[in-house]
């Protein structure tokens, strides 16, 4: 079975610059979540998805940053434009439903300079 | 609101000991209970589960029970291996919240 899929696993850019990150969740998931995690404020959970339509995005730092989920197959997180603190790794888990297990996949390694 | 509490880290075993991390938590109701280990490089992976008051998950030598009179869910083990090196996070389903909630995560390293 395929897992949960993010590309790019690395990214380097540019303070100022645009930054999408995607993902694809399993099959059959209804539940979506995109988390960042870093050394000092370990896993923070940003928005959370459920049959494509966004739940609690309480989480997402500041209006730079932006999360759609056009089908159930496909996500984004859209950092515009992107700051040195922004640096992280960010995921993307998916669930079969709220109070399931979640699948993470092995994140986007995230570097603004 | 619903929160998880686990042991500080860094850990450093050597290879064979037993091991404890303890987890407890806050929590309205009866909330379902995860333990998940973060290999380096790599995103979370599920562990172990329970999902009421006395329930003991288990996998890979790892256990963990559910104990609802203490509120906690600490994870054993009873002779690590180099391998087991990694992150472990515990997490409870926020229920109503529709998410799991994570404690921040402990470090160990197992010395062969």
């Amino acid at each position: 079975d395929a897992g949960v899929i993010q590309s790019p696993r690395h990214e380097v850019t540019e303070m100022g610059q645009e930054v999408t990150l995607r993902c694809k969740p399993i099959s059959g998931h209804d539940y979506l979540f995109w988390y960042r995690q870093t050394m000092m404020r370990g896993l923070e959970l940003l928005i959370y998805f459920n049959n494509n339509v966004p739940i609690d995005d309480s989480g997402m730092p500041e209006d730079r940053f932006s999360a759609k989920m056009p089908n159930a197959s496909f996500s984004t997180l859209k950092i515009q434009p992107s700051e040195p603190r922004d640096s992280a790794v960010y995921f993307c888990a998916s669930s079969f439903d709220s109070n399931q297990p979640q699948h993470f996949g092995d994140g986007t390694r995230l570097s603004i300079l | 609101g619903n929160s998880v509490t686990q042991m500080e880290g860094p850990v450093t075993l050597s290879e064979e000991a037993f091991l404890t991390i303890n987890c407890t938590y806050t929590a309205t109701g009866y909330p379902s209970l995860f333990w998940y280990v973060q290999y380096p490089g790599e995103g979370l992976q599920l562990l172990l589960k329970a999902t009421k008051a006395d329930d003991k998950g288990s996998n890979k030598g790892f256990e963990a029970t559910y104990r609802k009179e203490t509120t906690s869910f600490h994870l054993e083990k009873g002779s690590v291996q180099v391998s087991d090196s990694a992150v472990y996070f515990c997490a409870l389903y926020g229920g109503s919240q529709g998410n799991l909630i994570f404690g921040k995560g402990t470090k160990l390293s197992v010395k062969p």
